[in-house]
């Protein structure tokens, strides 16, 4: 079963920022967060993972709260393109460990 | 090549014929995975591979199916006496160690009539 909780959908203004929230109350020390999204008809894609720090790449930011019990993935300036379901999903750093999809965030960028 | 290449893009099959699905994982991979996604329905683990061994094939539906790998490369999705619940996009993913990114490569969709 998934560990965390997304909501189930949310629409954002294209070009503004996209914040995408994930409830992850009982992740233990070793697992880190990770996000993907799913463009339709595709196959999933990576955007981002951290551990307790907030971590930015080219795609997106991370923000971990202090506790690790939550988290938010920031969409600096979204685009139409953007629109995705996103997955939240936690996973052990060591080992041989499945990814489990909840049932993600449907985002839909408005223009 | 350039990412996970899964063959082929599209199935249709009829009830009781035995379906084979190939996923060719990134040159080096060691990892890959195998997961299922019903008609607006999430993704359903099935089997993992490290190297040519399956250490987690908990999510394998029923006996019907099954999965190997051959040369730490290509694995191979059975599904033997297709069903119409069987009706999904399998999509298959890689990843270079235990706990990098994962590739997802663009699905097998397959139709069982």
């Amino acid at each position: 079963d998934a560990k965390t909780t997304q909501p189930t959908s949310m629409d954002c203004a294209e070009g503004r920022a996209a914040n995408l929230p994930c409830n992850h109350s009982t992740i233990s020390g070793n697992e880190y967060v990770y996000w993907y999204r799913q463009i339709h008809s595709q196959g999933p894609q990576y955007i981002i993972h951290g551990l307790k720090n907030n971590e930015t790449n080219e795609m997106a930011s991370l923000i971990i709260t202090e506790d690790r019990k939550s988290s938010t993935l920031i969409l600096p300036h979204a685009t139409l393109r953007d629109t995705a379901v996103y997955y939240c999903i936690v996973r052990e750093y060591t080992g041989a460990q499945k990814l489990v999809f909840g049932q993600g965030t449907r985002l839909t960028i408005n223009p | 090549g350039a990412g996970v290449s899964q063959s082929p893009s599209n199935k249709v099959t009829e009830k009781g014929k035995d379906v084979e699905l190939r996923c060719d994982p990134i040159s080096g991979h060691t990892a890959l995975y195998w997961y299922r996604q019903s008609l607006g329905q999430g993704l359903e683990f099935l089997i993992y591979f490290q190297g040519n061994s399956a250490p987690d094939k908990s999510g394998l539906p029923s006996d019907r199916f099954s999965a190997e790998r051959t040369g730490g490369s290509v694995s191979t999705l059975t599904i033997q006496r297709t069903q119409q619940e069987d009706s999904a996009v399998y999509l298959c993913a890689s990843t270079r160690g235990t706990n990098t990114e994962a590739f997802f490569g663009q699905g097998t969709r397959l139709t069982v009539v």
